[in-house]
């Protein structure tokens, strides 16, 4: 068990429709990093918010939007969603704002028909 | 842009050592580290190379080489939990920002 936690495990919603994932970091985290997984992507890095603050970015669609909140956990959000979007949705967090060693919650498993 | 390249299957048996090896090109670099992550489960920090050399941790050492924009996981003493997939990753700078790279992942399979 890693500390970090995520709701909900799985999601299985339409095309269409917008979904939040939820996460939280361990105690003491200040780093919160949303990854996408797909079978033909592989891990893909999404976004990062530290304390509060957007800290980096990968190629996260237009259609998808995170924030962190004051009690440091993060959601992600999606939107318009479409077939392609379906993937394993993992949170990680860490300590500082550019740490390599990163603690992945369980994941969300999202499908959309 | 960035781009990592690992094998994408190993085979070992049980009690050998095998080693993973990941090419990266990137940017920018700040660093190599290792995930290992179980059927259906989440990654699991393994080890973080910023400097050249070895880092040994237990059974499983990480080893990079910044001339060579290469890098290596060593397991040795195999054991059958050890299958997994294995991801190399850096962490980069390009037009979006700073952003973390994993590479496509080696399957290891341990055989009896």
């Amino acid at each position: 068990d890693s500390g970090v936690t995520q709701t909900p495990k799985h999601l299985i919603t339409a095309t269409g429709q917008r979904v939040t994932l939820r996460c939280s970091p361990r105690s003491g985290d200040l780093s919160v990093y949303w990854y996408q997984q797909s079978l033909d992507q592989g891990l893909q890095f999404l976004i990062q918010y530290y304390n509060g603050e957007e800290r980096a970015k990968g190629n996260i669609l237009e259609r998808f939007s995170a924030q962190q909140f004051p009690d440091l956990h993060s959601e992600l959000n999606l939107s318009s969603l479409e077939l392609g979007d379906s993937a394993l949705y993992f949170c990680a967090s860490s300590v500082g704002s550019s740490d390599h060693e990163q603690y992945f919650g369980p994941g969300t498993r999202l499908t959309v028909t | 842009g960035q781009s990592l390249e690992q094998p994408s299957e190993v085979t070992a048996v049980e009690g050998a050592i095998v080693q993973i090896n990941c090419t990266y090109q990137t940017s920018g670099f700040y660093g190599l580290s290792w995930y290992q992550q179980h059927d259906g489960g989440a990654p699991t920090f393994l080890s973080y190379n910023a400097l050249d050399g070895l880092e040994e941790t237990g059974r499983f050492s990480s080893f990079l080489s910044r001339s060579d924009s290469y890098g290596y996981l060593l397991l040795q003493e195999l054991q059958m939990k050890d299958s997994a997939s294995y991801f190399c990753a850096v962490r980069d700078r390009d037009n979006y920002g700073q952003n973390f790279v994993f590479g496509p992942g080696t399957r290891l399979s341990v055989l009896p």
